[in-house]
């Protein structure tokens, strides 16, 4: 069974930095890209950031772009979100997701979903 | 970056009826697009990707069309356990993108 577990969300103030995490397990992780999307409350999704399967290749949303660093650790099957400068409209809960596609670079539909990890930026 | 536009915001509808979904592409992105489902409180699960094909779990009673920017989910008769939202994803190109989702509620 796929399962998916992200931990590191919390309070945080504006400015500040945050680093979430995501622990794999039931795939074998080191075949497919990985992603986090994240939904603000009561808001629609959005993709923040994507990793391919060997760390090659990564993609940020624009909103992000300079801000938030993705990374991955296939000996460890987990996935980190090193987020800088969070501002409040980064609140948010923050899924990590698991890329459909494999022996793609990055696929990009998502097949798997974490229950999230919830980011609250406030001061 | 893709934008996509999806219509109606609300479909109310109900059970036993038929539910059409439009997700539109700011440009052409192939058949490069995904449905999701999500329920309150539940994280979003994939429904359709690549335009028609069917995601594990779900029955017949769903179905994808289109390509190029115009695109349509399909469900043939609504059951109560389909009234969720509904959101469209391109994999086109990066940035990834999502719809603001369509929420398909009970009449």
């Amino acid at each position: 069974e796929v399962q998916l577990v992200e931990s590191g969300g919390g309070l945080v103030q504006p400015g500040r930095s945050l680093r979430l995490s995501c622990s794999a397990s039931g795939f074998t992780f080191d075949d497919y890209a990985m992603h986090w999307v994240r939904q603000a409350p009561g808001k629609g999704l959005e993709w923040v950031s994507g990793i391919s399967w060997n760390s090659g290749s990564t993609g940020y949303a624009d909103f992000v772009k300079g801000r938030f660093s993705i990374s991955r650790d296939n000996a460890k099957n987990s996935l980190y979100l090193q987020m800088n400068s969070l501002s409040t409209e980064d609140t948010a809960l923050y899924y990590c997701v698991k890329d459909l596609f494999t022996s793609i670079a990055v696929g990009g539909s998502f097949d798997y979903w974490g229950q999230g990890t919830l980011v609250t930026v406030s001061s | 970056e893709i934008v996509l536009t999806q219509s109606p915001a609300t479909l109310s509808l109900s059970p036993g009826e038929r539910a059409t979904l439009s997700c539109r592409a700011s440009q052409s992105i192939g058949t490069y697009l995904a449905w999701y489902q999500q329920k309150p409180g539940q994280a979003p699960r994939l429904l359709i990707y690549d335009a028609s094909n069917r995601a594990t779990g779900f029955p017949a009673t769903f179905s994808g069309s289109g390509s190029g920017t115009d695109f349509t989910l399909t469900i043939s008769s609504l059951e109560p356990e389909d009234f969720a939202v509904y959101y469209c994803q391109q994999r086109d190109s990066w940035p990834f993108t999502f719809g603001p989702g369509t929420k398909v509620d009970i009449k």
